[in-house]
Parts: C-alpha cells; sequence; structure tokens
C-alpha cells in the first residue's frame, strides 16, 4: 500500500543553518507529493507541491525535488529562520486522491 | 478571500457528553475533509463530501461519530457519547475537485 516515512521526529538547528528533512515513499503509479506546515495554534497550510510534470518545487526559500529512483522527497533550505519553527509534513497524493501524511518532523531554530 | 472558519475553537466535555463541530469552506470549493488530530501525531482522515455526498467515511467511528453536510457548502461533525480517547484538534479542509487542500485552525477537544 501508499505510505510515507519521516524518520526524524525532531530537527534542531541554529539560525542560518542549513535544513535538511528527509522523506521517503512507497506507492504505486506516479503520485503527486507535497510539504505541508502547521504553526502552533494553526492548522496545517500547504508550503509546496510537486507532480511527475515538474519535479522541483520551492516556496519561501525551501526547496524539494521528486526522486522517482530513491522515492525521496527530501525538504531543504539553505538558512533557516527562527519563524521556521514548525511541523512540518511530507505528504502523498494518491491516484484516487487521497492523503497519505508522514508523522511529522518538529523543527525547532534557537534564537 | 476568507479562508476555512471552524468553530468552537476549543470544547473541554465530561465523558458521555455530546459536542458538534461547525465547518465553513472556503467559497466555491466543493470537497470538504474533516480530520482529527492527536497530540504530536498528523492529521487522520475522518470523512470527506464532495458537494453534499460522503465520498468516503470508512474512518469515522459511526457508533459515536456523524458529520454532514447537507447544502454542500458548511458542514457539521458531531460526537454523540464523547470519550477521553477522542481527545485531539479536529481539522476541517475543503479543496477545489481535490487539489490542494486549505485547512481551518481547528477545534481543540478535551475530553475530561
Amino acid at each position: 500500500g501508499n505510505s510515507v516515512t519521516q524518520m526524524q521526529g525532531q530537527v534542531t538547528l541554529s539560525e542560518e543553518e542549513f535544513l535538511f528533512i528527509n522523506c521517503t515513499y512507497s506507492t504505486t503509479g506516479y503520485p503527486t507529493l507535497f510539504w505541508y506546515v502547521q504553526y502552533p495554534g494553526e492548522g496545517p497550510q500547504l508550503l509546496l507541491k510537486v507532480t511527475t510534470a515538474n519535479n522541483k518545487g520551492s516556496s519561501r526559500g525551501f526547496e524539494a525535488t521528486y526522486d522517482k529512483g530513491t522515492t525521496s522527497f527530501h525538504l531543504q533550505k539553505a538558512s533557516v529562520q527562527e519563524s521556521d519553527s514548525a511541523v512540518y509534513y511530507c505528504v502523498l497524493g494518491d491516484s484516487n486522491y487521497q492523503l497519505i501524511w508522514g508523522s511529522g518532523t518538529k523543527l525547532i531554530i534557537k534564537p | 478571500e476568507a479562508g476555512v472558519t471552524q468553530s468552537p475553537r476549543y470544547a473541554v466535555l465530561q465523558e458521555g457528553q455530546a459536542v458538534s463541530f461547525w465547518c465553513d469552506p472556503i467559497s466555491g470549493h466543493d470537497t470538504l475533509y474533516w480530520y482529527q488530530q492527536p497530540r504530536d501525531q498528523g492529521p487522520q482522515l475522518l470523512v470527506y463530501f464532495r458537494d453534499e455526498a460522503v465520498i468516503d467515511n470508512s474512518q469515522l467511528p459511526s457508533d459515536r461519530f456523524s458529520a454532514v453536510r447537507p447544502k454542500g457548502t458548511n458542514s457539521t461533525l458531531k460526537i454523540q457519547s464523547a470519550k477521553q480517547g477522542d481527545t485531539a484538534t479536529y481539522l476541517c479542509a475543503s479543496s477545489f475537485s481535490q487539489n490542494t487542500l486549505y485547512f481551518g485552525a481547528g477545534t481543540r477537544l478535551s475530553v475530561l
């Protein structure tokens, strides 16, 4: 069946450090992949979305590349800010438009 | 453009009490979702509608939970007899033709 794996439950960085959040997925076909971000007290919001047509997405300094060979969709940012503190979810959208959510990675930025 | 609106923001109940959550989706969005998000976990789909029709309610505990969207716009999720295990944030989301989901801020439920 479809699944999404985020092994990092929490990542702690200082401001201006490089961010890498690992995500791997398992599915058949050609899914759409998303990163959603959830700030405290809010619902998740779309950070970026990638389909097989475009392979790479970017938004607000974040980037993710859809790698069908390694079935990975890692999230990166060159230089984090304190305002990036949030929970980041890797999400797979299958051919039936069902969303399969990863377990989330909490990003803590030390000022 | 107004976002997804949910009310109430918080609810505190004793076990056995009933509670209803209300959701007003983004205007024009045909698909509406209810998710349950336990503390420190990802959202888990309970039910979703396209217009007024239930498309998938397989994860909705049907003995105590019910959800309606009678006119294909606003929706209500109801828990008949709450249990401590229902403590979670209940999120409503909407989309147009199952594209990007837009979430409300959620209702945080505590069952004592």
